[in-house]
């Protein structure tokens, strides 16, 4: 299996730029993950899909981020307008069956620089 | 809230000598507990995961024990090699969805 698959894997944009962020889970997990590594704040859930249905978009951190997940095969994490605080790691994560018990499946990350 | 804490790093060690890495919880439920590891520039990947109290999880040389008592999973391998040099998360998941709660990592540096 190919893993879970994310791209760009290095973006650099200009603050107010719109930046896509794209993943590709692994095929048959039903539950997508986006989570956000900086520095300051570790790593933090922004939302996870359930059979490309948003179910908690709680860690969002405001309107400027929107995700989707149009079908079980791929994701999108958009920030519009960006800005330079939101300079970061993004992880997208897979899992089969979305219980506590179950492991996560990462991709290797997209670095944002926003300047 | 529910949240991890592990020990602060870096952590700096010679090959071949023992490691503990300590991470304690704090969880409304009974939660799942994981070890994930990311080797640079790379994304994480789990290492070990205990689901119950009293659960051993192990993995590549690497043991932690599930210990409802004290809320602790501490990560323990007894002898490191330099290829272990990462950066270590403990994290904690109950909610139905999987939502994983990390610890904010603790980087680990092995010296031949």
């Amino acid at each position: 299996d190919a893993g879970v698959i994310q791209s760009p894997r290095h973006e650099v944009t200009e603050m107010g730029q719109e930046v896509t962020l794209r993943c590709k889970p692994i095929s048959g997990h039903d539950y997508l993950f986006w989570y956000r590594q900086t520095m300051m704040r570790g790593l933090e859930l922004l939302i996870y899909f359930n059979n490309n249905v948003p179910i908690d978009d709680s860690g969002m951190p405001e309107d400027r981020f929107s995700a989707k997940m149009p079908n079980a095969s791929f994701s999108t994490l958009k920030i519009q307008p960006s800005e330079p605080r939101d300079s970061a790691v993004y992880f997208c994560a897979s899992s089969s069956a979305g219980g506590y018990t179950d492991t996560q499946y990462f991709g290797p990350g997209t670095r944002l620089t926003v300047l | 809230g529910d949240s991890v804490t592990q020990m602060e790093g870096p952590v700096t060690l010679s090959e071949e000598a023992f490691l503990t890495i300590n991470c304690t919880y704090t969880a409304t439920g009974y939660p799942s507990l994981f070890w994930y590891v990311q080797y640079p520039g790379e994304g994480l990947q789990l290492l070990l995961k205990a689901t119950k109290a009293d659960d051993k999880g192990s993995n590549k040389g690497f043991e932690a024990t599930y210990r409802k008592e004290t809320t602790s999973f501490h990560l323990e391998k007894g002898s490191v090699q330099v290829s272990d040099s990462a950066v270590y998360f403990c994290a904690l998941s109950y909610n139905q969805g999987g939502k994983l709660i990390f610890g904010q990592g603790t980087e680990l540096s092995v010296k031949p």
